[in-house]
Formats: C-alpha cells, structure tokens, sequence
C-alpha cells in the first residue's frame, strides 16, 4: 500500500489531453513539494516535474504539474504513443522522515 | 556525462546478505543527497534509504530498518547499502539515486534528479 495515491490507469486517444492525480496528507504533499516521474517499459523512471511544476532541461511543455492542499496533479497533453508509460508522483514525509511515492499510474494512448 | 552506476545485485538465499555498490561521475559529489530507491517485480517506486551530504544523517524505510545501512566514502564518490537479513519481499530492482534536496520556508524539495540503471536483487531459497 502506497503512502500516495494514484489511480492505476488513465486513457486517452492521439492528441487528447490526460490528468493524473496524487493524494497524500498534511505530513505528505501538504507539507513538501511534489516531483513526477515517468518510466517507460523496461528501463529506469526519469523525472518529470519537480518542485510541484517545474520541468528539468529537455522536458516539453506538455507535461505540466500543479498541487493544492494534499493533492498534486500531472497533465499531459498532445498524447503520444511515446508517452505510454506508468507516471510516479513523489513527494518527502515529514512524519516519517523518508520519501515516499505514488503507486504509480499507467498511461494508454488508445 | 552525469551518472550513476549500481552493482553488487544478484541472487541470496533468504536471511543472507548482499551489499550494494553506485560509483558516481560527472557532477559535485560532496553537493547531494543520495538514496537507494526499489522496485519490485511489477510494482511501484519504494524509497529504501538516504544519506545527505557529509553522511551525518541517514533515513530508512521502515521496512528495512534495523537490516539495512547506508553509507558513503566522499573520497571515492560512493554510496552502498548494506542488505542483511535479507527476505522474499526484498527482492526487486534498486535504483542508485542522486536527490536534489531544497528546504525552502514553505516545505522541502526532494526528488531524484538522476537515477541509475537499476541492479536486481533476487531473495530465494
């Protein structure tokens, strides 16, 4: 059982637009800042979003990220078949003192 | 080229040990924090453990407290995690990782910016 939650999957048609949400708590997302990262089959994650809506360098701006309260959400969109991939919010737990993420959520370009 | 690089993985028999190595290059060393992420077989992301900068503080998972240890030697840009104690739901792949920690008045920042290959690790008997 993951410390935040995310839905299993999410679809979407070639060009459409996909959100994915990640709920945590108040020692959670609603204490510190929220990173995502996609991983494609068979290889590493990579990252994503950082500091709830910040892109790292080669990141496109269809991918973007927001967080209110104790929820964060990634949106994608132009969807693309390259864009198949499971999408891992993450965040730090204040509480516990560890990272924790997301169960992860598998995009579909259908 | 920035990067980290895991080895040490491979197969042990459940309650034995394993110790996992990431040598890294191409950026400051002594700047990040560094953790070991897993991930089971068809399962998500778990953060195992962390160390900052000049070693002093370390996290852990609480389900690898009291059996696994990190540490880095800062004159060879490493940082291993000691596994003992080892059991079935270790088994996965670890990820070498480099965190960019930020503390800022509104909360922390800590994701991993770079990620390793990834080493398996496989419990069984």
């Amino acid at each position: 059982q993951s410390v935040l939650t995310q839905p299993p999957s999410v679809s979407a048609a070639p060009g459409q637009r996909v959100t994915i949400s990640c709920s945590g708590n108040n020692s959670t997302i609603g204490d510190n800042y929220v990173s995502w990262y996609q991983q494609l089959p068979g290889t590493a994650p990579k990252l994503l979003i950082y500091d709830n809506d910040k892109r790292p360098s080669g990141i496109p701006d269809r991918f973007s990220g927001s967080r209110s309260g104790s929820s964060a959400t990634l949106g994608i969109t132009g969807l693309q078949t390259g864009d198949e991939a499971d999408y891992f919010c993450g965040t730090w737990d204040s509480s516990l003192d560890v990272g924790v993420f997301g169960g992860g959520t598998k995009v579909t370009v259908l | 080229e920035v990067q980290v690089v895991e080895s040490g993985g491979g197969l042990v028999k459940p309650g034995g040990s394993l110790r996992l190595s990431c040598e890294a290059s191409g950026f400051n060393w002594i700047s990040y924090t560094m953790a070991w992420v897993r991930q089971a077989p068809g399962k998500g992301l778990e953060w195992v453990s962390s160390i900052r900068r000049g070693g002093e503080n370390t996290h852990y998972a609480e389900s690898v407290k009291g059996r696994f240890t990190i540490s880095r030697d800062n004159a060879k840009n490493s940082v291993h995690l000691q596994m003992n104690g080892l059991r079935a739901e270790d088994t996965g792949d670890y990820y070498c990782a480099r965190v960019r920690a930020r503390y800022y008045g509104a909360g922390t920042s800590h994701c991993v910016d770079v990620w390793g290959n990834g080493t398996t690790v496989t419990v069984s008997s």
